[in-house]
């Protein structure tokens, strides 16, 4: 299995600025994905995060709103940028272990509020 | 392309008796399914999966839950419904014969359980 912590737990922010949500997984995994649930949804796939190589985003998501980073195998962050009240939600890391038992574990999640 | 769909937005129950959330999938190949909880301000964990194998898969806190291919569902089942059952619960899949390789998950499905 694998353990993935999340930081900030939770942040209120003023609508125009910037946060970073930071993703550490407590095994080398190839792949982290981050999911967006708003409130009373269904999880929402952003982006897929590989190492080495620039996140695939899906449709609706696009790189300046959300930049993401993967510096190695084990820690991701997104950036949600220039944040409106639309942006407030649930912000969820999760990974897979490469040849393991296929779960996907996530971590706790960040949860945004946009004023 | 791959989904899931859970009709129920809420199931209740009386605890002591059995419960059922149901759960159906559309994949191109074989499925991986999967289902998780998700408690009050916090994150998803998981319940149970099927790969491969017996129709009838057990997991965590006493769920199990059957893969019927020619039904296309995957029905989460529990003999004896607890109070603390109480949460949200999300079914996903994933199809790795259409190279998708994260989870797609339902829009989830609230049990309440009453004393």
């Amino acid at each position: 299995s694998a353990v993935i912590s999340q930081k900030p737990s939770r942040d209120i922010c003023q609508r125009g600025t910037s946060l970073t949500i930071q993703c550490q997984v407590d095994s080398q995994v190839t792949m982290m994905f981050w999911y967006r649930q708003q409130p009373g949804q269904s999880l929402t796939l952003i982006a897929t995060a590989n190492q080495g190589s620039e996140a695939t985003y899906e449709s609706g998501f696009v790189i300046d709103k959300f930049p993401i980073s993967r510096p190695n195998l084990t820690f991701s962050t997104l950036t949600v940028s220039n944040m409106s009240p639309e942006d407030s939600s649930i912000y969820l890391c999760s990974a897979y272990l490469a040849g393991g038992p296929h779960e996907q574990f996530f971590g706790p999640g960040t949860r945004l509020t946009v004023l | 392309a791959q989904s899931v769909a859970q009709p129920e937005d809420q199931v209740n129950v009386a605890e002591g008796n059995p419960l059922t959330v149901k759960c159906t999938y559309s994949v191109s190949g074989n499925p991986y399914l999967f289902w998780y909880v998700q408690y009050p301000n916090r994150g998803l964990q998981f319940l149970l999966k099927y790969i491969t194998g017996d129709n009838l898969v057990k997991g965590s806190y006493g769920f199990e839950a059957e893969f019927n291919k020619s039904q296309t569902s995957f029905h989460l089942k529990k003999p004896s419904a607890l109070v603390s059952d109480s949460a949200l619960y999300f079914c996903a899949v994933r199809d790795l014969a259409s190279g998708y390789s994260t989870l797609t998950f339902g829009k989830g499905t609230m049990l309440l359980v009453s004393p």
